[in-house]
């Protein structure tokens, strides 16, 4: 049982580079999070799916977006990286407890 | 502002010692309390959690104590162990609404000596 699988691990970005952070669950979870972590700061939501084609913010979205194509995906894009988006990610999907990926270490430069 | 503020942003107890993380929350409708454990390099792991009709709940080493009228609660660690060293989060959210979300207190890291 993989549960919630996050690629890639690490990464470095340039500033004004775009990527994509993926992440697939296989729990058949209907709610899905994105969240980034910084010392000190707890966990932010980024974005948030209750189900597949339905997506909305949390409470730092900006920099960010989100797409909910099927129950098991939740993929977050960055466009234009900046040095503020450098944190960890971390994917969650949730029925009751909300089990997380092993997370992505993101660095802009 | 942030629903949920914990404390302290950490601490250092010796082996056999009593941890104790306190987090204080602001919404009323909040009726689900988890903790998480994380280790460098994870993610965040439920570790206990408990809901407002209960005043303490108990798993091996591990309680939550929780005082509705005061919106705060608090985890105990009994007889810290070094493998207890971690990050630990509060949270709480609502279990009845239509995103389901978790607000997160800052967190706080724990260090045990042996």
């Amino acid at each position: 049982n993989a549960g919630v699988t996050q690629t890639p691990k690490f990464r470095i970005l340039k500033i004004g580079q775009s990527m994509t952070l993926q992440c697939t669950q296989d729990m058949n979870h209907n709610y899905m999070y994105w969240y980034r972590q910084d010392p000190g700061m707890g966990l932010k939501l980024i974005y948030y799916s209750v189900g597949a084609g339905i997506t909305d913010k949390g409470e730092v979205p900006n920099g960010y977006n989100v797409s909910r194509s099927t129950t098991e995906d939740f993929p977050l894009r960055l466009e234009l990286a900046a040095p503020s988006q450098t944190s960890v990610y971390f994917c969650a999907s949730r029925h009751t407890e909300a089990f997380f990926g092993q997370g992505t270490r993101l660095t802009v430069v | 502002q942030q629903q949920v503020k914990q404390s302290p942003q950490s601490l250092i107890v010796q082996k056999g010692g009593i941890s104790i993380i306190n987090c204080a929350y602001e919404n009323t409708a909040f009726d689900y309390f988890p903790w998480y454990q994380q280790f460098p390099g994870k993610g965040p792991a439920l570790l206990i959690a408990i809901r407002p009709d209960v005043s303490e709940k108990k798993e091996g080493r591990f309680t939550i104590s929780f005082n509705k009228s005061a919106k705060q609660f608090s985890l105990h660690i009994m007889d810290s162990q070094p493998g207890d060293s971690a990050t630990y989060f509060c949270a709480a959210s609502k279990v009845w609404s239509n995103d389901y979300k978790l607000s997160f207190g800052a967190g706080t890291t724990v260090t045990v000596r042996a």
